[in-house]
């Protein structure tokens, strides 16, 4: 079965500092990854997402995500944080098979002045 | 225009009551889905239907039952609500049921509360 696991529920830069989500996931076959974020009060917002073609994928608001299957890892990265970029960030795997998102249980990046 | 429209945004009811949430897209999908976000923002499908057709059903109590009268719609009716149904529930769609192929789309979200 598929699963992700974001580490760190909260996550804290100041405004033009590196941003750095970290995520993993479990897959038997080659997976399907996503990166998906929540502004407050509104519904999920495609990030970006990797379908094993390149693995350095570039999604809006300049987020970019590298898949490193020896490490399992789909890490979302963003090289200087803006005061807009705090909310609640979500990885998510695609179950094969059952068409359905598995979704991690999400960090929150705060981004202070 | 909005992509995927729910209502109500907000609801607010007592425990036992009957509440329905009303979900439509108007981008053409073929498929559509719920999602149930709780109180530490996990987030957990619940429902799919592709076309009318269920073809996800997690387990979910069946008190909560699904309803799609037309591609573009899926209604989600619950029975007897309990404390534990307080969540946001977020409406999805995607262009059909490959949602590698395809990203979903979210509406708002509504936050039910149950007293």
């Amino acid at each position: 079965a598929q699963s992700v696991t974001q580490l760190g529920s909260h996550v804290s830069v100041s405004e033009g500092a590196l941003v750095l989500l970290r995520c993993n996931y479990s897959s038997s076959v080659p997976p399907y990854l996503f990166w998906y974020v929540q502004y407050p009060n509104q519904g999920l917002q495609l990030l970006l997402k990797y379908t094993s073609a390149a693995t350095l994928v570039k999604g809006i608001n300049g987020f970019e995500a590298e898949f490193k299957k020896s490490e399992t890892s789909f890490h979302l990265t963003k090289p200087s944080a803006h005061m807009s970029d705090a909310a609640e960030y979500f990885c998510a795997v695609l179950s094969l098979g059952y068409n359905k998102l598995i979704f991690g249980a999400g960090t929150r990046l705060a981004v202070h002045p | 225009d909005t992509a995927v429209s729910q209502t109500p945004k907000y609801l607010v009811t007592q425990m036992g009551n009957d509440k329905s949430i009303k979900c439509e897209q108007n981008l053409g999908h073929d498929t559509m889905y719920w999602y149930k976000q709780d109180s530490k923002k996990f987030l957990k499908i619940m429902f799919s239907y592709n076309n009318k057709e269920l073809i996800i059903n997690e387990t979910v109590p069946n008190r909560f039952s699904p309803k799609s009268p037309d591609k573009a719609h899926l209604n989600l009716h619950i029975n007897s609500l309990e404390l534990g149904d307080s969540a946001v529930y977020f409406c999805a769609s995607s262009q059909d049921r490959d949602t590698g192929a395809n990203v979903l789309t979210f509406g708002a979200g509504s936050r039910l509360t149950v007293l």
